[in-house]
């Protein structure tokens, strides 16, 4: 079975510029997560998608970001415009049902996000 | 103060040596992950975890409910262990992770 799959696997773009991530879960899973770490800090839940609604969104930094995830299937989060304090490394989890209790989850490679 | 707290933050160990990571939490539980992120590398799931105790060849898992804490362990450590394990509760709130290296 083929993972959690994330690209670009680093982005380095200017301030003031548009970049999009993206990320394949794994067949069937229909919860998808993203999660964002920044330099020396702890791991930080941004957004919950079961299929293409958003369950939970509460983690997402202000309205620069924009995620997406048309179908059910991938999904995209768009960082526009970036600044600097938006560089880290952005992980997509997925996970085949709720709670997390019952099936617990699958964690992507991640995208290293550098906005100079 | 983090909802949740690991400790240490840093642990060099030499090879061989029985390791200890814990993991105390003040946020509600439906369930606690231990993460390891090898450098450079993306996230591994070791354990979920919803009450007492997961093994899975060298590594054990503990977590106590009432007093809101969990350990990872790590018996007979050896240098691919070397990586940051991570706590995460309920998906949502993430511990900052333990440095772990294992030296020869």
């Amino acid at each position: 079975e083929a993972g959690v799959t994330q690209f670009p696997s680093h982005s380095v773009i200017e301030k003031g510029q548009t970049v999009t991530l993206r990320c394949d879960p794994i067949s069937g899973h229909d919860n998808l997560y993203w999660y964002r770490r920044v330099m020396g800090k702890e791991i930080k839940f941004l957004l919950h998608f079961v299929k293409e609604s958003k369950q939970d969104e509460s983690g997402m930094p202000n309205n620069r970001f924009l995620a997406e995830r048309t179908g059910g299937t991938y999904s995209t989060l768009k960082v526009q415009p970036a600044e600097l304090e938006d560089s880290g490394v952005y992980f997509c989890a997925s996970s085949q049902g709720t709670p997390l209790a019952n099936y617990g989850y699958t964690f992507g490679s991640g995208t290293r996000l550098t906005v100079v | 103060k983090n909802e949740v707290e690991q400790s240490p933050q840093n642990l060099t160990a030499q090879e061989g040596e029985f390791i200890t990571i814990n993991c105390s939490y003040s946020v509600g539980i439906s369930a606690l992950h231990w993460l390891q992120q090898h450098p450079g590398g993306g996230i591994v799931s070791l354990f979920m975890l919803s009450s007492g105790k997961k093994k899975h060849g060298r590594l054990i898992a503990t977590i106590n409910i009432q007093e809101k804490h969990s350990s990872l362990h790590i018996t007979a450590s050896h240098p691919r262990d070397s990586a940051v394990y991570i706590c995460a509760v309920s998906g949502l709130t993430f511990g900052e992770g333990t440095q772990l290296t294992v030296n020869p």
